[in-house]
């Protein structure tokens, strides 16, 4: 089944800075690649998805890259904000529509 | 995307009992999973739920265990039975909404503690 790994476990970063998380999957039939920010006490959110046929998508101060050759993607926040502090989480999805999640990221911003 | 309930939103239960959570959605949708996500930690499918038959489990979960039905389009529960301690969790339904494609949308989760 599909296996995905996610760095760091844990990052801290100074407002107004960029945060960079990175996942790697194993399942070379995986298609969709969605990012989850789930703050203390709430539900996952979903805040942006990529498909295996882009490389790349933005979202204002969100955005995914996709190499699907060295299966890796990545999330890339800019202008860091202390309402981005989260744990944010990677996930792969197969075509049994399951999604596989990678082991999270938690994310501070320091003001 | 949808508006998914959950009940109850949180419940502390003694060992050896059984807790039935109830998912609803108010828009029809193409696929009902449930989650758990043990304190700390990532989420873990527990099964897929499937409108008039039985879930689909993955390794490690068993019906016996977490029973599922889901009669309808937008409705779904999941029985935790026989609690033990290590059952504190929170769980989570999710959906995919018809016309969205492959997006998965979570609930707001149920906390549950056994003592």
């Amino acid at each position: 089944g599909e296996n995905v790994e996610q760095h760091p476990s844990t990052l801290s970063v100074q407002e107004g800075d960029s945060a960079v998380i990175k996942c790697t999957y194993s399942d070379s039939a995986s298609n969709y690649f969605p990012w989850y920010k789930q703050e203390l006490g709430k539900r996952p959110q979903l805040i942006i998805d990529i498909r295996s046929n882009v490389g790349e998508k933005k979202d204002q101060r969100i955005a995914v890259t996709l190499n699907k050759t060295a299966k890796h993607f990545s999330l890339h926040i800019t202008e860091t904000q202390p309402e981005d502090s989260a744990v944010y989480f990677c996930a792969a999805h197969n075509a049994g529509n399951m999604l596989t999640f990678g082991g999270g990221t938690r994310l501070m911003v320091k003001p | 995307s949808a508006v998914i309930s959950q009940k109850p939103s949180r419940d502390i239960c003694q060992r050896g009992t059984s807790l039935t959570i109830q998912c609803q959605v108010d828009s029809q949708v193409t696929m009902m999973f449930w989650y758990r996500q043990q304190p700390g930690q990532s989420l873990t499918l527990i099964a897929t739920a499937n409108q008039g038959s039985e879930a689909t489990y993955e390794s490690g979960f068993v019906i016996d265990k977490f029973p599922i039905s889901r009669p309808n389009l937008t409705f779904s529960t999941l029985t935790v039975s026989n609690m033990s301690p290590e059952d504190s969790s929170i769980y989570l339904c999710s959906v995919v909404v018809r016309g969205d494609l492959d997006e998965q949308y979570f609930g707001p989760g149920t906390r549950l503690t056994v003592t």
